[in-house]
């Protein structure tokens, strides 16, 4: 148990719904992350909160639409995605207070997203 | 071209053997860490190395880093079974900079 718990596990949808990924951490954190994992391809950052702040937006597009309500709840809502983008998505949080990298990152399990 | 890049990308071993995976990158760093990741699971942190420091040991891990040549080293002794897992290497650049992950090393630990 890392503290950090993502649903769903898995995911297929359409190109046209609409789906939000969940993730909380009970680890007392400030920052919060959204990672995607493809295969082969280094672990890419697509966004950053801190203490509920936005502070990082890897020029990811505007059909992942990331939100954080508090510290311990982080979302990602899915809008007409594309079939690139199935991939395991990474929720991970850390005591920096910034999102920066000087601190060790838990992560949860990610939910596997298939895109038909 | 990414930042930490690991060698070998694939690495098969004798259960008890020692493994050894590398990871190097290209521009300073104020950190270096390494990753585990099990087949469907998240990442979990191993250890945390800062740029001043030379060796960190945790259990049977050893990480060595050396500055001027970019690069660190992650060592498993005795390794098992359970050791079978993708390891990564993410660096962070300055006190102000996201982590940057490689694209990991495949070790299986063979019974």
């Amino acid at each position: 148990e890392t503290g950090v718990t993502q649903t769903p596990r898995h995911l297929v949808m359409g190109m046209t719904n609409k789906k939000s990924l969940k993730c909380e951490q009970h680890l007392g954190h400030n920052a919060m992350y959204w990672y995607k994992q493809s295969a082969k391809k280094p672990l890419e950052l697509m966004f950053v909160y801190s203490l509920e702040e936005r502070v990082e937006n890897n020029s990811v597009p505007s059909r992942f639409s990331p939100e954080c309500p508090n510290s311990s709840h982080l979302f990602l809502h899915l809008h007409t995605l594309q079939p690139e983008d199935s991939a395991l998505y990474l929720c991970a949080s850390s005591q920096d207070s910034f999102g920066n990298s000087n601190q060790p990152q838990h992560f949860g399990d990610g939910t596997r997203l298939s895109i038909l | 071209s990414q930042q930490g890049e690991e060698d070998p990308q694939a690495l098969s071993i004798q259960e008890g053997e020692n493994a050894t995976m590398n990871c190097s990158y290209k521009t300073s760093i104020n950190n270096l860490q390494w990753y585990r990741q099990n087949s469907g699971r998240g990442l979990v942190h191993l250890i945390l190395i800062r740029s001043n420091e030379r060796e960190k040991h945790s259990g049977r891990l050893r990480v060595t880093l050396d500055t001027s040549k970019k690069s660190s080293s992650l060592l498993i002794t005795a390794s098992r079974a359970a050791d079978t897992a993708s390891y990564f290497c993410a660096t962070g650049t300055g006190a102000n900079s996201k982590l940057t992950f490689g694209k990991g090393i495949t070790l299986s630990v063979r019974p």
